[in-house]
């Protein structure tokens, strides 16, 4: 079965730090991988999604990823975080043909000024 | 504009008592439904998938008979959590699809007194 993990659980920064929140998702067949992000006391918004391509993808508010097939991660970058990506910030993988997402456990970003 | 309407955005109920959430795909024809649920600090779990005009399948370890789930229409479907009990006490979202990954209802927050 599909699986989705985020080993950074809680990350705290100072504004201005560089971020990278990791993604690994087992599953060996083609899949479409999203980073979507929830701030305190919203519904989820998507960042980015990669579905074929290059695989670095660019989202947005400054974000992107990368797809690293032979590594099956798909990590969030930014290189300067502000306070006001303090959030959740979660990975979900669909399989290339449905929509069924599966997402991880979630990776909560603290930023302070 | 929202393309997805969650209604209620919130409610609370007593513990035994029965709660119907709809979820509406307002600009297109979902013939997908999934449901998910999200208690504090955790992430999303899909419960079911529903299609419309057949029974919904449950993930392993959601009760059918305690969430029911219809999907009559191509632009609803309603989860109704059935002799709701403090447990029950989550944020539900809905995600209707039309092979598109961004559209989640603003949620509903359950709460079972």
């Amino acid at each position: 079965a599909q699986s989705v993990s985020q080993h950074n659980h809680h990350v705290i920064l100072s504004e201005a730090a560089s971020l990278e929140l990791g993604c690994n998702y087992s599953y060996g067949g083609t899949v479409n991988l999203f980073w979507y992000v929830q701030y305190p006391g919203q519904h989820l918004q998507l960042l980015l999604k990669y579905f074929s391509g290059d695989p670095l993808v660019k989202g947005i508010k400054g974000f992107e990823a990368e797809f690293i097939k032979s590594k099956f991660s798909f990590n969030l970058r930014k290189p300067s975080v502000q306070w006001s990506d303090t959030a959740e910030y979660f990975c979900a993988v669909s399989h290339y043909n449905t929509d069924k997402l599966i997402f991880g456990t979630g990776t909560r970003l603290q930023v302070f000024p | 504009g929202a393309v997805v309407s969650q209604h209620p955005s919130w409610v609370i109920c007593k513990s035994g008592t029965s709660v119907k959430i709809e979820c509406r795909s307002l600009d297109f024809q979902a013939t997908t439904m999934f449901w998910y649920r999200q208690f504090p600090k955790q992430s999303l779990m899909l419960m079911a998938t529903s299609n419309e005009g057949s029974k919904a399948t449950y993930e392993q370890g959601v009760e059918k008979d305690k969430f029911l789930i219809n999907h009559a229409s191509l632009t609803l479907s309603t989860l109704t959590v059935t002799s709701a009990h403090p447990e029950d006490s989550s944020f539900y979202i809905c995600r209707p699809t039309a092979s598109s990954p961004l559209h989640f209802g603003n949620g509903t927050r359950l709460t079972v007194t």
